[in-house]
């Protein structure tokens, strides 16, 4: 079975703070994916990477940055938290660009900036 | 662009039909999904279907693909009470095959 981690279910932190969100997935897929989750908006892409070390911008960037230093491990940096950055936060992975591509999912992180 | 549009909310009775649709704007959309999110969990591929098809059915779940009006609908029938959760209809993004494009899901709630 696939399996996507998330470092934290739940996670509040205080405006300015600096966030880092983890995300762990263990069947050796290429791309890797954040989203965020808001009520009526669905799913948003802020990033997602293709390749260890590559990163390409979704949606809605501004105002975080990505990490992918191993293939399994892709993490979402705050650099400085503000209240509208309070969401769910989601992590996928794929494997490859044939076939019908699907995204595995983690089981989120809620964030809460106060 | 690129666009995925659903309603947000549906609330069918126990045992009944209960329908969810979608319209995309991508008419060179390869593949198109439905992605079920249960409360607390993280989204899981429910079912796909190819473009080439218009109709796809696995077991209680039936897909209808209307290319022309570029309309998507997921049929489950004899709802049960385990199908309350969020639909994402979804397509595969034509400006990189990796990616998947989400719409803003409907929540099914199941009326007794």
């Amino acid at each position: 079975d696939v399996k996507v981690t998330q470092s934290s279910r739940y996670l509040v932190k205080r405006t300015g703070e600096k966030v880092f969100l983890e995300c762990v997935q263990d069947m050796d897929h290429e791309n890797m994916f954040w989203y965020r989750q808001d009520p009526g908006l669905g799913l948003r892409l802020i990033y997602f990477s293709y390749d260890v070390k590559m990163k390409e911008k979704g949606d809605i960037p501004e105002g975080y940055s990505v990490s992918r230093e191993k293939k399994e491990r892709f993490s979402l940096i705050l650099e400085s938290a503000s209240t509208n950055q309070t969401s769910m936060y989601l992590c996928a992975s794929s494997g490859g660009q044939g076939f019908y591509n699907e995204q595995f999912f983690g089981p989120g992180t809620r964030l809460t900036v106060l | 662009g690129e666009d995925v549009e659903q309603s947000l909310f549906l609330s069918v009775r126990e045992g009944d039909s209960s329908v969810i649709n979608c319209t995309y704007t991508d008419s060179s959309s390869t593949y198109l999904y439905w992605y079920k999110q249960e409360p607390g969990a993280g989204l899981q591929l429910l079912t796909y279907i190819f473009s080439n098809m218009d109709m796809k059915q696995d077991q209680r779940l039936t897909v209808l693909l209307n290319k022309k009006d570029k309309h998507l609908s997921l049929r489950i029938a004899d709802t049960q009470t385990g199908d309350s959760a969020i639909y994402f209809c979804a397509e595969r993004s034509r400006s990189s095959a990796s990616k998947i494009i989400f719409g803003s899901g409907t929540r099914l709630s199941i009326r007794p």
